[in-house]
């Protein structure tokens, strides 16, 4: 069956410059969830969008960036990088918010910021 | 704000055993309730999730129960398998914020062969 894919799988990035992250959701899902997890952390929700609409929000940064295209895939762009954004980026996908019928998480991509 | 006490921590237990794992929640105003596994370094693997209008879900050796008056849930595994050893999380989502899960901090286990 296919999964939420996540793109790329591992990223390094000097401080100060810029990240896109991708999210694919499973076919025929409409909402996208990202969440972050720091080492040693758990995973705490950025952001989330339906219909290709911001559904919610959380702790997320001024300078993250996140939107939801036509064909459902979500990107997550960081810029002015700093050491602390060094995590793990979880992409969820549902069909329809709330997950009634489950939700799916990708594998994540593992941003390493020097 | 809801938040989310998995207990204990860490736990050890030798093969065979059944595992009890307990996670707690402070708003009982949830829409549902999933449990994850994680292995080191790895992505989150969805085990059960369980509606607000459910009392438990059972997947092969595993069972979670969920009592939201009491705001706990409890994830069981039965005749546990060194394969087992992860760490486990819970996350809810609230009516009001559909999707958006709050995690617990997990807990880690090891089972010895």
């Amino acid at each position: 069956a296919a999964g939420v894919i996540q793109s790329p799988r591992h990223l390094i990035k000097e401080k100060r410059e810029t990240a896109t992250l991708k999210c694919y959701p499973i076919p025929r899902h409409d909402t996208v969830y990202w969440y972050q997890q720091g080492p040693g952390q758990d995973p705490q929700f950025l952001i989330s969008f339906y219909e290709k609409m911001q559904s919610d929000k959380g702790s997320i940064p001024d300078r993250f960036s996140a939107q939801q295209f036509s064909d459902y895939h979500s990107e997550l762009n960081m810029s002015s990088l700093e050491l602390g954004d060094s995590a793990l980026y979880f992409c969820a996908s549902s069909f329809q918010p709330g997950g009634h019928y489950g939700y799916t998480f990708g594998s994540g991509t593992r941003l390493t910021v020097v | 704000k809801q938040e989310v006490t998995q207990i204990p921590a860490a736990l050890s237990v030798p093969e065979g055993e059944n595992l009890v794992l307990n996670c707690s929640f402070t708003d009982s105003a949830i829409y549902n309730l999933q449990w994850f596994r994680q292995d080191p370094g790895k992505g989150l693997t969805s085990l059960l999730l369980i509606q607000s209008s459910q009392r438990e879900q059972t997947s092969g050796r595993l069972n979670a129960s969920l009592d939201k008056s009491s705001g706990r849930s409890t994830l069981y595994i039965a005749a546990s398998q060194p394969g087992d050893s992860a760490t486990y999380l819970c996350a809810v989502s609230l009516w009001d914020s559909w999707g958006k899960f709050q995690f617990g901090a997990g807990t880690q286990v090891v089972v010895t062969p």
